[in-house]
């Protein structure tokens, strides 16, 4: 059974630039959550998806927005990139909602921006 | 909303010995506690979860401990491995809201 898939896994941005990162969950999974990784600060939440509705967000600007389609796959976008923004981006797939089972991530998509 | 903290930062350990790891969280109606594993250049895994009915749970040489009184709980790893050296993560959330997670703390398991 494949795992969670997440492209591209590096990238490199400039200030001001836009990015979109993508996730597919794993086969059956509706519940895509999206958490942004960076040392000292852990592992910070910035939205669930579940059956294409946004059920929890986290406390982000609105730079950073996501969605998911009908085959459950998810992408998050972040608009006006700044500095602080660089950090490894992890999508977490699940067969229902947030804590009342595991959450399966993936390898995560490292930003840089400059 | 729910804060939840960490400690320690950074763990070394001999080989054989035990790793406690410990968290604190501010809400107390979370009821729900995984605790995820992240080695290097992977995403986190779940090694063990507990929820609010339940003081304490044991998977192998892994073990979590609950005190909802005083709103924290603990990882337990007895006979440490070379192959524990990772990152781990504490969590809580209440019902379906979000998951907070802690920190992190790095073990270091030496030979």
């Amino acid at each position: 059974k494949a795992g969670v898939t997440q492209t591209p896994r590096y990238l490199i941005k400039t200030r001001g630039q836009q990015v979109t990162l993508s996730c597919s969950p794993i086969s059956g999974h509706r519940s895509v959550s999206w958490y942004q990784q960076t040392p000292g600060q852990g592992l910070q939440f910035l939205f669930e998806y579940f059956s294409e509705t946004q059920r929890n967000k986290g406390n982000f600007p609105g730079r950073f927005s996501g969605r998911q389609f009908s085959n459950s796959r998810s992408e998050m976008n972040v608009s006006t990139l700044e500095l602080g923004d660089s950090a490894l981006y992890l999508c977490a797939s699940s067969l229902v909602f947030l804590n009342t089972g595991e959450l399966f991530f993936g390898e995560g998509s490292r930003l840089t921006v400059l | 909303g729910e804060n939840v903290e960490q400690h320690p930062s950074t763990l070394s350990v001999q080989e054989g010995d035990s790793a406690v790891i410990k968290c604190t969280y501010s809400d107390s109606a979370s009821n729900y506690f995984p605790w995820y594993k992240q080695e290097l250049g992977k995403g986190p895994q779940l090694i063990i979860d507990i929820r609010s009915n339940v003081g304490e749970k044991k998977d192998q040489r892994i073990a979590v401990t609950l005190n909802k009184t005083a709103k924290h709980f603990s990882l337990h790893i007895t006979e440490t491995q070379p192959e524990d050296s990772a990152v781990y993560f504490c969590a809580a959330s209440k019902d379906t809201d979000k998951l907070i997670f802690g920190t992190g703390t790095r073990l270091q398991v030496f030979p």
